[in-house]
């Protein structure tokens, strides 16, 4: 059974840090993975999907990589800045391939 | 194209009410899901439909629970008997050949 986990839960930083989000993954038989930001209240908006034959992806200030092979994924935002403030979800594929298991997220808040 | 789109945005209804939930994937998907979010549970999978059909319905909690998806451009979740359990924030999304996700806005769910 796929299990996503994300480490820091809440993270802090000031404006202008580069930092990294955490994503673990136990099922590293995935053919994608997906990173979202999810502001209050608000929808899930896609940032970035990476195919299992990837090893990165880059949008902007983001930067998502994946290693299947230890069943990680990091996310990379660059000179954060306090738009960046969310929370931020990791979703890999469930055993069947059929649907995402999100992670609990790591809320991000960026201080200007 | 103008998304994911579901309604209610928002719902307040008594316990023991029936609540309907909709959903409008984006033309020329062919996968719809419905999940809820929780603080305590964080984005649980209820549902997954591939072309209109359910697939995989083991996360749907009770037989309160019902889904459809009479045709491509349309889907919905019941909750019948409502209870205040039920409360929650309920997402639906969709998915192309590229496996991309992309969500709805959610609708927010209070049963008092």
């Amino acid at each position: 059974k796929q299990e996503v986990t994300q480490i820091p839960a809440a993270l802090s930083v000031p404006e202008g840090e580069n930092l990294v989000l955490n994503c673990s993954f136990t099922d590293s038989a995935i053919y994608n993975l997906q990173w979202f930001r999810q502001d209050p209240g608000k929808g899930l908006t896609s940032l970035l999907l990476i195919q299992s034959s990837q090893r990165e992806q880059t949008s902007g200030r983001l930067n998502a990589s994946l290693d299947k092979s230890s069943g990680r994924s990091t996310l990379y935002i660059a000179a954060s800045q306090p738009g960046d403030s969310a929370t931020y979800l990791c979703a890999a594929p469930n055993q069947a391939g059929t649907a995402l298991i999100f992670g609990k997220g790591t809320t991000l808040s960026v201080s200007s | 194209d103008a998304g994911v789109i579901q309604s209610p945005r928002h719902e307040v209804t008594e316990m023991g009410q029936e609540v309907t939930l909709r959903c409008k994937p984006i033309s020329g998907h062919n996968s719809l899901f419905w999940y809820r979010q929780t603080m305590m549970r964080g984005l649980e999978l209820l549902i997954y439909f591939n072309n209109n059909v359910p697939i995989d319905d083991s996360g749907m909690p009770e037989d309160r629970f019902s889904a459809k998806m009479p045709n491509a451009s349309f889907s919905t979740l019941k909750i019948q008997p409502s209870e205040p359990r039920d409360s929650a924030v309920y997402f639906c999304a969709s998915t192309g050949f590229d496996t991309e996700a992309f969500f709805g806005q959610g609708t927010r769910l209070t049963v008092v």
